[in-house]
């Protein structure tokens, strides 16, 4: 089963506001990935983070590694119509040798005009 | 860049019916991963090959599934006597190395 507690599952939000979304787990990763799923389509991955404490940028989304190693977090600024989606953090566990995820339930994000 | 593939798209089968998934992943990527996703939930692990080695398959991966990746290229699928608890997506990955892993658009499967 999975292993990773996802929050919000929904969000539905303005054009324009930023969102927030994180993922917690009491095991220790040594990856977190965020991705994005369209309907009827995989996964596409948007950031990946390798190490504690790290923070990456890809446009308009942030994400960030915990200092634990059990969680991470995605924001999104400044939202548009496109970022309409189910939102998936995915992580790696340390003790894991082949690289396995471990997915989250899944974020939905409404966008309202 | 042609990404991950999956064919077919799409498949509805009767139950008891045997079925087979193609994954061709990203030319250079020698790791592969096969997950299965079911409505409302994040994809779930299957199967993992390093080149054309199967190294570790899920419980969830039952005696009526098989997966091979002859010559480490293209990888398949079969699942045997499908039963209405396989209907889900089937999402095929692949990777580098110990980077993130790219999904193909999945193969939805609905058993009748």
């Amino acid at each position: 089963g999975q292993q990773l507690n996802q929050s919000p599952q929904s969000m539905f939000i303005q054009e324009g506001e930023d969102v927030s979304m994180n993922c917690t787990s009491s095991s220790i990763f040594n990856t977190w990935l965020w991705y994005k799923q369209d309907p009827g389509e995989g996964p596409v991955l948007l950031i990946a983070l390798y190490k504690a404490g790290e923070l990456t940028s890809n446009g308009r989304l942030t994400a960030q590694f915990g200092i634990t190693r059990k969680d991470s977090f995605l924001n999104i600024s400044a939202s548009i119509p496109s970022d309409v989606g189910i939102y998936f953090c995915a992580g790696r566990l340390t003790t894991d040798s082949w690289g396995k995820l471990q997915f989250g339930a899944g974020t939905q994000v409404v966008v309202t005009p | 860049d042609t990404g991950v593939s999956q064919n077919p798209r799409h498949k509805i089968t009767k139950r008891g019916q045997n079925v087979t998934f193609r994954c061709d992943p990203i030319s250079e990527h020698n790791r592969l991963y096969w997950y299965r996703q079911t409505l409302g939930q994040g994809p779930e692990f299957l199967t993992y090959f390093q080149n054309e080695a199967q190294l570790e398959k899920s419980r969830l991966l039952s005696d009526r599934f098989s997966a091979e990746r002859p010559k480490g290229s293209f990888s398949t699928l079969e699942i045997q006597r499908t039963e209405q608890g396989d209907s889900a997506m089937y999402l095929c990955a692949s990777s580098p190395g110990g980077q993130g892993q790219y999904f193909g658009p999945g193969t939805r499967l609905t058993v009748t």
